[in-house]
Parts: C-alpha cells; sequence; structure tokens
C-alpha cells in the first residue's frame, strides 16, 4: 500500500459530463501529481502542486483542472468528457517537490469510462 | 514524441532465473530515473531509482545500470519469481529548474514469469 487514496475506484459517465477525481496523498508528502495512463498513450504527466500551489504542467488539457486544498487532497477536474477521456488516473504524491532522492507514489487510480 | 522508450515490450523468464529489462532514454539533460512495476488494477509501485551521478545501484534483488555515455538503462532482476510478473517503467526526470518535477514514462515492458 502506497499511502495515496484515489476516490472513486470507478467512474462511468457520458459526454459532455463534467467528473471530479479525489486525491488525499501520503502523511507528510507536499506535493501532489496528476498523471493520465491510456492505452495508447501510456502514463502522461498532467500537473502538480506543491502546497497548494501550481508547481508544474504537463500535457493538460484545458477542459481540464486541478486544485490542491488547504488539507493537502487534491481534487482533478474533468469537463466536456469526450470518449477519448476514457483512462486511468493516476495521482501521485511525494515528500518534496523537485529532490531528486524523493521518488513519486502512486495512489491505484479512478478508472474512467465515458459513454 | 517519447523520449524515454524500451527495447522489448514483452519478456518471457523462467522462475529462478535472472531478468533484465531494458530502456532507452534521449534526454541527456535528465538527471533521475526511477524503475516502476506495476500489477494489473494497481498503479505504478516504486523499485529502484538512480541519479545521473551513479552507474550503479542495487537493492534487494534489483540492480539498475546507468549508461549515460550511450542513455541506457537497465532493471536486473535476480531470482525471478512469479509474483515478479508485472509491466515495469522506466522514466526520467525531465524537469527543470527548481520545484520542477515531471516524470516522463517509457510505454512498459511485461514481464511473465513462467512457473
Amino acid at each position: 500500500d502506497s499511502g495515496v487514496t484515489q476516490t472513486p475506484k470507478h467512474l462511468i459517465t457520458a459526454t459532455g459530463q463534467r467528473v471530479t477525481l479525489r486525491c488525499s496523498p501520503r502523511s507528510g508528502d507536499l506535493s501532489v501529481y496528476w498523471y493520465q495512463q491510456s492505452l495508447d498513450q501510456g502514463l502522461q504527466f498532467l500537473i502538480q502542486y506543491y502546497n497548494g500551489e501550481e508547481r508544474a504542467k504537463g500535457n493538460i488539457l484545458e477542459r481540464f483542472s486541478a486544485q490542491q486544498f488547504p488539507d493537502l487532497h487534491s481534487e482533478l477536474n474533468l469537463s466536456s468528457l469526450e470518449l477519448g477521456d476514457s483512462a486511468l488516473y493516476f495521482c501521485a504524491s511525494s515528500v518534496a517537490t523537485g529532490t531528486a532522492n524523493s521518488p513519486l507514489h502512486f495512489g491505484n487510480g479512478t478508472r474512467l469510462t465515458v459513454t | 514524441g517519447e523520449s524515454v522508450g524500451l527495447h522489448l515490450p514483452t519478456l518471457s523468464v523462467q522462475e529462478g532465473d535472472n531478468s533484465i529489462i531494458n530502456c532507452a532514454y534521449s534526454n541527456s539533460a535528465s538527471d533521475y530515473f526511477i524503475w516502476y512495476k506495476q500489477e494489473s488494477g494497481k498503479g505504478p509501485q516504486f523499485i529502484i531509482d538512480i541519479r545521473s551521478n551513479m552507474d550503479k545501484r542495487q537493492g534487494q534483488r534489483v540492480t539498475v545500470l546507468l549508461n549515460k555515455t550511450v542513455k541506457h538503462l537497465s532493471l536486473q532482476i535476480a531470482a525471478t519469481q512469479p509474483g515478479d510478473s508485472a509491466v515495469y517503467f522506466c522514466a526520467e526526470n525531465m524537469g527543470s529548474g527548481a520545484g520542477s518535477y515531471q516524470l516522463t514514462f517509457g510505454k512498459g515492458t511485461k514481464l511473465s514469469v513462467i512457473p
């Protein structure tokens, strides 16, 4: 168990809808990262937060947004959903921002299916 | 395109034998590399990491080798066990600047252990 908790485990919704994915990082970790895993694209970095502030952005669509709250949990909001958004969404956390000896620890993901 | 790739998409190994999983990377500025193991239905699990100022690091039954000359990373698993069956990803940190930590993942190698 990595200590990173993601909810819900599965999510099925229709195109055009909006969903919120939730992540609780490991105790003591200040950084939260969101990744998308699809069959054709592999694991893609979306966005990183550190202690409530956005720190880095990857291949995140404008329809997607995220935030990290004072208690350090994070939410990823996906709107105007399209079929191609169906994927596994992983949250990861680490102690610091860019420390080389601070690997990311991943949750077990949310499987999103858009119909 | 991907800057981190894998030479072998699938690898079948007899139980008890040693496994070697290879990875090529293209960003010579990457300073940190990680190997992850992903089992079905779970998130990537940290195995071992290595910084660019090292060429070898050993863990429990695993060794990571880094050859910066040819931009090659390998994961060696000693005495492979059925529980080692999973998809293995290498990842490099392509973040730049303080606080930036963006892992780029390869597409993965599926390791199957034959009992």
